[in-house]
């Protein structure tokens, strides 16, 4: 069974740039949810996608979106990066709302991010 | 506020030397703690869900329990491959519900 793939694994930005990464998640999941991770916040929750629609948010600025496409594999974009903006972003998918009760989050191994 | 703390935030263990990890809490409506374990370079994995006080889950060397106001990861007798840091996340609120992770436990196992 695959596992939860993001893709690009590494990438280097710099100040002004924006940047995509993609998530594809296990087959038959219909919810993906982002995360950053840094060393001095931990893990944040950004947003969530559950069949194609924004589902949750979290406290991050609106130059942090994403999408979800129908095939359930999920985009995020950040646009006009910042230094700070240097991070581990990971996707976690599950069967239902990453909120729901029982779920299990399956997460992917990431795309770091490094803003010059 | 809603809050999640782990301590400590490194654990140093010999081979062998057991000890606890702690996740406290404090959130209104718990639905649900969960702890992962994550390797350097790789996204975290689960390991065990927690629902009411009162709970207890183990895994091999690992035992989580849950208290209304804290989780403990136990590791009995750890090994090298222990090596790795402990997330937990605690899943809370009303009909949309949220989802906080404490910053983790760092635990190192020497031989």
């Amino acid at each position: 069974k695959a596992g939860v793939t993001q893709t690009p694994r590494y990438l280097i930005k710099t100040r002004g740039q924006q940047v995509t990464l993609s998530c594809s998640p296990i087959s038959g999941h219909r919810s993906v949810s982002w995360y950053q991770q840094t060393p001095g916040q931990g893990l944040q929750f950004l947003f969530e996608y559950f069949s194609e629609t924004q589902r949750n948010k979290g406290n991050f600025p609106g130059r942090f979106s994403g999408r979800q496409f129908s095939n359930s594999r999920s985009e995020m974009n950040v646009s006009t990066l910042e230094l700070g903006d240097s991070a581990l972003y990971l996707c976690a998918s599950s069967r239902d709302g990453a909120f729901d009760g029982a779920n299990v989050l399956t997460f992917g191994a990431g795309s770091r991010l490094t803003v010059l | 506020e809603d809050q999640v703390t782990q301590s400590p935030e490194a654990l140093r263990l010999q081979e062998g030397e057991s000890s606890s990890l702690n996740c406290s809490y404090t959130v209104s409506g718990l639905r649900g703690l969960f702890w992962y374990r994550q390797d350097p370079g790789k996204g975290p994995e689960f390991l065990f869900t927690l629902y009411s006080a009162g709970e207890e889950k183990e895994k091999e060397r690992l035992k989580a329990t849950l208290t209304k106001k804290e989780s403990f990861l136990h590791i009995t007798a750890p090994k090298p491959e222990d090596s790795a840091t402990y997330l937990c996340a605690v899943r809370y609120g009303g009909s949309q519900g949220n989802l906080i992770f404490g910053k983790g436990t760092k635990l190192s196992v020497k031989p």
